[in-house]
């Protein structure tokens, strides 16, 4: 399995970029990296996923180096609506592989906004 | 996510008692799935299906069960609740056509005691 290493906690101000590092040393070529958002009392939701370099959508960007054996989200001018955990996965979801590695979530990292 | 539904969405029951969690989905996904969360930690992977002939155990099936009725229903049933099941619990679908297959659709969440 691959494991993931996040910071438990994270504090900003509003209007700040936020960048959360994930550490995945024991990635797998196939292990594509996801990141999900979750408020209180809510189900997880998709923000991003990516394979490799960088990917960015409407509401981040996923860097990935070369070596894949880490990635950083980076979230845009943070609002106070973004305080929230975030998950690093790692893996792939298919029959073929250990789907187990895809569907491992770890503590996240909690990010405090402040006004 | 409207689309994945879950009911019902709390649920107050005694140590012994045989329990029913169902999950519904109108998203046309394969793969379900289902998680439990404990208070402060990440999701637990209990049972996973990637269509219905097909599920698997994940991290902590033991003292649970599922049936996949049919593409869009997957139950989870507590045999035996016993107050440690006392958790939060969601239902999630995924597309194995994404990349990855990794993009999943989390419901509103159950919340369950166990007295």
């Amino acid at each position: 399995l691959a494991k993931t290493t996040q910071p438990i906690s994270m504090d900003s101000y509003e209007g700040q970029e936020v960048n959360i590092t994930c550490s995945h040393n024991n990635i797998a070529t196939n292990d594509y990296i996801t990141w999900y958002q979750q408020f209180p009392s809510q189900g997880p939701r998709f923000i991003i996923q990516g394979y490799k370099t960088k990917v960015t959508n409407e509401v981040a960007s996923l860097f990935i180096p070369a070596d894949r054996k880490s990635s950083t989200l980076s979230l845009p001018r943070v609002s106070l609506s973004d305080t929230a955990v975030y998950y690093c996965l790692v893996g792939v979801i298919s029959p073929f592989y250990n789907a187990g590695n895809m569907l491992t979530f770890g503590g996240g990292t909690r990010l405090m906004v402040k006004p | 996510d409207a689309d994945v539904t879950q009911t019902p969405r709390n649920r107050i029951t005694k140590t012994g008692k045989r329990i029913m969690l169902e999950c519904s989905q109108t998203k046309g996904h394969d793969r379900m799935y289902w998680y439990r969360q404990d208070p402060g930690l990440g999701l637990q992977l209990i049972y996973y299906s990637f269509d219905v002939k097909d599920i698997n155990k994940g991290e902590i099936s033991d003292g649970y069960s599922v049936s996949r009725q049919a593409q869009a229903k997957f139950s989870l049933s507590l045999e035996s609740a016993i107050p440690n099941q006392t958790a939060l619990y969601f239902c999630a679908t995924s597309d194995p056509d994404g990349a990855g297959g990794s993009e999943q659709f989390f419901g509103p969440g159950t919340r369950l005691t166990v007295l």
